[in-house]
């Protein structure tokens, strides 16, 4: 079946504007997972939804950035007034429920490049 | 939180060497899992390993909680194996946290 899909696969943009980056998850899964991962480093928590919820939001870096998930299903992080230094690759990942046992599937990820 | 340490940074092995890559953490951990990035981004489970061994085909992994660190085993590599290692501790809702992982480089 599909794995997670994350789109753009790339995106560019110029500082100060605002982007939109979408994830479509493993069908019925209902824990979402959004992670950012800076050059050479470990993926970063942002972001963790049980359902439409956000369960836990403590990773989120400033209010710049939001993360919907309205039908329990697909989710977009959003970005306002983006900085340079908000260039990363921004990994998405879907589980059949929050917490082990579960395991977590990765997206493939978007990149984003802020100029 | 807890902080992961993994090591060495970098690795480069020939084609059907053997290598060990640790993972040292703060506290002690309940899911402790590896990972593989490879060259395309993606990110594969490739162990859930809170203690004890296990091997799947020429890796294997074993932890040992009480002297919190874990150690992967990559053995006749190959370059498929290219990638990066990371080792993370999940909490119970599954937040992962990363170390810096492990680049490894497999040469023919």
């Amino acid at each position: 079946g599909a794995g997670v899909s994350q789109t753009p696969s790339n995106k560019v943009t110029e500082k100060g504007k605002y982007v939109e980056l979408r994830c479509d998850p493993i069908s019925g899964h209902t824990a979402l997972y959004w992670y950012r991962q800076s050059l050479g480093q470990g993926p970063e928590f942002l972001i963790y939804f049980q359902g439409t919820g956000a369960a836990d939001d403590s990773g989120l870096p400033n209010d710049r950035f939001f993360a919907v998930r309205p039908e329990g299903s697909v989710s977009t992080l959003k970005i306002q007034r983006t900085e340079r230094g908000d260039s990363a690759v921004y990994l998405c990942a879907s589980s059949p429920q929050g917490g082990w046992p579960y395991e977590q599937y990765f997206g493939p990820g978007t990149r984003l490049t802020v100029t | 939180g807890i902080q992961v340490e993994q090591s060495p940074p970098d690795l480069i092995l020939q084609e059907g060497a053997n290598s060990t890559l640790r993972c040292n953490f703060s506290d002690s951990v309940n899911n402790l899992q590896w990972f593989h990035q490879n060259p395309w981004g993606q990110l594969i489970n490739l162990f859930y390993i809170p203690s004890g061994t296990k091997q799947n085909g020429r890796l294997s992994a074993t932890t040992v909680a009480t002297e919190r660190y874990s150690l992967l085993y990559i053995s006749s590599s190959q370059t498929t194996d290219s990638g990066v290692y990371f080792c993370a501790e999940s909490d119970s809702w599954g937040k992962f946290q990363f170390g810096a992982g492990t680049q490894v480089v497999v040469t023919p």
